[in-house]
């Protein structure tokens, strides 16, 4: 079963207001990822960060691994309209076995 | 289109029969992994294959799944007997991996499981 706890379950935002999830762990993790899922596709990598307490941007998303190795969070600023799906995290402590979230569903009102 | 790809991207079964999902990953990654993904979950891991050998299976890989990589390109999934549980997304993944350190696995569109 899952192994990371990820917060919210879902999220109904308005267009232009920024959003922020998060995941934790009981166990550590070497590499956190934050992964983007659209309806009948597969996820796609939006974020990895590799170093205990190590800040990464990616135009309008922010991610930090945290200093325990056990949880993560991933900001998204000024929302839009595509930003709508759901977005998972994952860890990963070797390097194959990975372990995702259940997933928050982001809803994004024009 | 030089990603992943899965066939079929649906698949409807009646229960007991034998199912096998294919995937076809990223010219030249020499890893290739099979998830499991049921509703309001995220991807499980099941097993994957380092070029053709299979070098890991998770316990939810029941005996009645096997997965092959024949020649370390395409890989196959087949569900024996399948039963009404069976019903997920099947997602493959695929990376290079070069070193110990993290490759990004790139995911295929998945192949939807349905057992009536």
């Amino acid at each position: 079963g899952q192994q990371l706890n990820q917060s919210p379950q879902s999220m109904f935002i308005q267009e232009g207001e920024d959003v922020s999830m998060n995941c934790t762990s009981s166990s550590i993790f070497n590499t956190w990822l934050w992964y983007k899922q659209d309806p009948g596709e597969g996820p796609v990598l939006l974020i990895a960060l590799y170093k205990a307490g190590e800040l990464t941007s990616n135009g309008r998303l922010t991610a930090q691994f945290g200093i325990t190795r056990k949880d993560s969070f991933l900001n998204i600023s000024a929302s839009i309209p595509s930003d709508v799906g759901i977005y998972f995290c994952a860890g990963q402590l070797g390097d194959n076995d990975m372990r995702f979230g259940a997933g928050t569903r982001l809803t994004v009102k024009p | 289109d030089t990603g992943v790809s899965q066939d079929p991207r649906h698949k409807i079964t009646k229960r007991g029969q034998n199912v096998t999902f294919r995937c076809d990953p990223i010219s030249e990654h020499n890893r290739l992994y099979w998830y499991r993904q049921t509703l309001g979950q995220g991807p499980e891991f099941l097993t994957y294959f380092q070029n053709e050998a299979q070098l890991e299976k998770s316990r939810l890989l029941s005996d009645r799944f096997s997965a092959e990589r024949p020649k370390g390109s395409f890989s196959t999934l087949e569900i024996q007997r399948t039963e009404q549980g069976d019903s997920a997304m099947y997602l493959c993944a695929s990376s290079l991996v070069t070193s110990g350190e993290y490759s990004e696995q790139f995911f295929g569109p998945g192949t939807r499981l349905t057992v009536l």
